[in-house]
């Protein structure tokens, strides 16, 4: 496709459990982001990828949040012990130049 | 922290009306973008100014960057039901070097357009 796309879409899990969430961002995009954003607030930073590295992991919120990037491409955003407040919407961005970000469609967490 | 505040954080108007949205800091950024976001989609990329001073033109919509990159706005003429959605503005940070763009968000914009 040609937009950045993000699986699942929803994801509903129980307190406690491992979630993880898929990005394929846009061909050739070396930059790649996962942001995430809770009801009523603007997306938040969690993690910056240039290539396979994670340049810049600052807003990951604590050690349960992990991201991986092992091809440059695809991204998966792990999370361990799930609890409520992880409930959110779940962002990918990627970026060829930097200065124009490009968003995926979100996945919706919901932790019960 | 750099942060950014939006104004107003709703706005209900009536199809063909004029308004203006704001998103104010008083950090100085390297470049501000605006997003449109339906509910339970991404935000999507309208515009990025880089130069203090800019204004473009996106249709309807007119965006100007502050002459000290701190603040932006957002002028939609003859709004149309369409233009409903929330409307976030997005600050990249002045760099020392290095190339991570990451985002600042402010909270949006919620615009609600009548017919």
């Amino acid at each position: 496709g040609a937009g950045v796309s993000q699986t699942p879409s929803n994801k509903v899990t129980e307190k406690g459990k491992y979630v993880e969430l898929r990005c394929d961002p846009i061909s050739g995009h070396t930059a790649l982001y996962w942001y995430r954003q809770s009801l009523g607030q603007g997306p938040e930073f969690l993690i910056y990828f240039q290539g396979t590295g994670a340049a810049d992991d600052s807003g990951l919120p604590n050690d349960r949040f992990f991201a991986v990037r092992p091809e440059g491409s695809v991204s998966t955003l792990k999370i361990q012990r799930t609890e409520r407040g992880d409930s959110a919407m779940y962002l990918c961005a990627s970026s060829l130049n930097g200065n124009e970000q490009f968003f995926g469609p979100g996945t919706r967490l919901t932790v019960l | 922290t750099q942060l950014l505040e939006q104004s107003p954080q709703f706005l209900s108007i009536q199809e063909g009306e004029n308004l203006t949205v704001y998103c104010n800091s008083s950090s100085v950024f390297s470049s501000l973008q605006w997003y449109r976001q339906e509910p339970g989609e991404g935000p999507v990329l309208l515009v990025t100014v880089v130069t203090g001073g800019e204004v473009k033109k996106l249709k309807r919509l007119t965006f100007q960057f502050g002459d000290a990159r701190k603040d932006s706005s957002l002028h939609i003429t003859a709004a149309q039901p369409g233009d409903t959605g929330l409307y976030l503005c997005a600050g990249a940070p002045r760099r020392s070097g290095g190339s991570n763009y990451k985002l600042t968000f402010g909270k949006g914009t919620l615009l609600t357009v009548n017919p």
